[in-house]
């Protein structure tokens, strides 16, 4: 079954960009991902699925300052204009038969 | 609006059985099939189990085969996650999500598994 490989930790200033990276294993490179936020106490939230063309479509209410993009078995969140309220978790996901989650990103807001 | 509702967590001892529910409005429930995942204590996510929208298809994270049991009450929109045989590791937050994709999640429930 696929691996999900993230960094456990970011950090980024408010207003600037971040990157976050999710790159699936070997085999796997083609896999539809999803990306998903979680604050601390609150429910988890989807965020948009990626295809391995980069083509992706986003959850209902989520801001255009997020955005998701593909790169061979990479598959990236980037969040533009960082507000405070960015500060979370971010976990990737994808599927095949079971679901499999990647280890998540703590981002901070500096 | 969609929203998905868990409840049934509580603290149980080693060995024990729980139930918990998770009961769903604003959309058609019958029509998306149903995670469970959850978070242990300072972990991260973990799915758990998955069900299709009829009920047809189940499929679990292999540490939980055996013991616990996912189903359905499409008349009274309710998603339900049987657990028997519960360990220590097995605390955590469970959560629902609708559909494949997760795209919508409940606030959780917490079962704590201890004597």
């Amino acid at each position: 079954q696929p691996v999900l490989t993230q960094s456990s930790s970011a950090s980024a200033s408010l207003g600037s960009s971040v990157k976050l990276t999710c790159t699936l294993s070997s085999g796997h490179s083609t896999y539809i991902i999803a990306w998903h936020q979680h604050q601390p106490g609150k429910a988890p939230r989807f965020l948009m699925k990626i295809e391995y063309s980069g083509s992706h479509i986003k959850g209902s209410g989520v801001p255009d300052r997020f955005s998701g993009s593909s790169s061979g078995a990479d598959r990236y969140l980037t969040i533009s204009n960082l507000q405070s309220e960015d500060e979370a978790d971010y976990y990737c996901e994808t599927w095949d038969r079971v679901w499999v989650f990647g280890g998540g990103t703590k981002l901070t807001v500096l | 609006q969609v929203q998905v509702v868990e409840s049934g967590g509580g603290v149980v001892q080693p060995g024990g059985s729980l139930r918990l529910s998770c009961v769903a409005s604003g959309f058609t429930f019958s029509s998306y099939g149903m995670h469970w995942v959850r978070q242990a204590p300072g972990k991260g996510l973990e799915w758990v189990a998955f069900i299709g929208y009829d009920g047809s298809r189940e499929y679990y994270e292999d540490s939980v085969k055996g013991r616990f049991n996912i189903s359905r009450d499409n008349a009274m929109n309710t998603l339900y996650l049987q657990m028997h045989s519960l360990r220590v590791e097995d605390t955590a937050v469970y959560y629902c999500a609708k559909g494949e994709l997760k795209d919508s999640w409940g606030q959780g429930t917490l079962v704590t598994v201890s004597s």
